[in-house]
């Protein structure tokens, strides 16, 4: 069974600082895809960026970037100079070839940006 | 870039009710999903569609539920008879391979209230 884990329930960061979203997971499948999706208030899911579980470099996309660290099962997200518009909900997810390819989520990080 | 509409964005109905929710995937993907998320709390799968029939379906996808393609665009979500804790945003997704490494595309949602 997936199991994705968020254990920041709420983080605050200043304008203009590097934010770490935390996520941890678990699978017995060594082919994986890990993913952050954004939720602002609004309530729509924007993807954010993609790790596969065999790359080798850490994902970044613009001012995303995913701090991957296979044996401990992290996918961290890193957000570098955070904005106002980056307050939102964080949904890391993952999904698995020995689970039909399903999004499991996790819980979600809200994230205020503080000016 | 290509969305996934859904209509209506929201929808209020009364208990024991049935409701039709719909989508229009992007129009050159395969597999096709419902999602929902209960206010504040995670996103939980319900079904995978594909080849015009069911792949996988969650434990909440019980016998008040149906999904079907109608025709070649438009994918629903049907529930028989509403109970409160129907209440919740829906999200349709879909994806062109349904494998690891690929996103899925969201809808903007559409907010179930069950009064």
């Amino acid at each position: 069974a997936q199991k994705i884990t968020q254990t920041q329930p709420g983080m605050f960061v200043q304008e203009k600082e590097a934010v770490t979203l935390d996520c941890t997971y678990d699978t017995s499948d060594p082919s994986y895809g890990l993913f952050w999706y954004k939720q602002p208030s609004s309530g729509e899911m924007i993807f954010l960026i993609y790790q596969g579980s065999y790359d080798q470099q850490n994902a970044t996309e613009g001012r995303y970037s995913l701090n991957f660290q296979k044996a401990r099962k992290s996918a961290n997200l890193v957000i570098s100079a955070s904005q106002l518009g980056d307050s939102a909900m964080y949904f890391c997810a993952m999904r698995a070839s020995n689970t039909g390819n399903q999004f499991y989520f996790g819980t979600g990080t809200s994230l205020t940006v503080i000016p | 870039e290509p969305e996934v509409t859904q209509t209506p964005s929201h929808q209020v109905t009364q208990m024991g009710q049935e409701v039709i929710l719909r989508c229009v995937p992007i129009s050159n993907h395969l597999y096709f999903y419902w999602y929902r998320q209960i206010l504040g709390q995670k996103v939980e799968f319900l079904v995978s569609f594909y080849n015009n029939e069911i792949s996988e379906k969650s434990e909440i996808f019980d016998d008040q539920f149906s999904v079907e393609r109608p025709d070649g665009s438009n994918f629903t979500l049907k529930i028989r008879s509403t109970k409160l804790e129907d209440s919740a945003m829906y999200f349709c997704a879909s994806s062109y391979t349904g494998t690891t490494n690929e996103k899925l595309f969201f809808g903007s949602g559409t907010q179930l209230s069950v009064l």
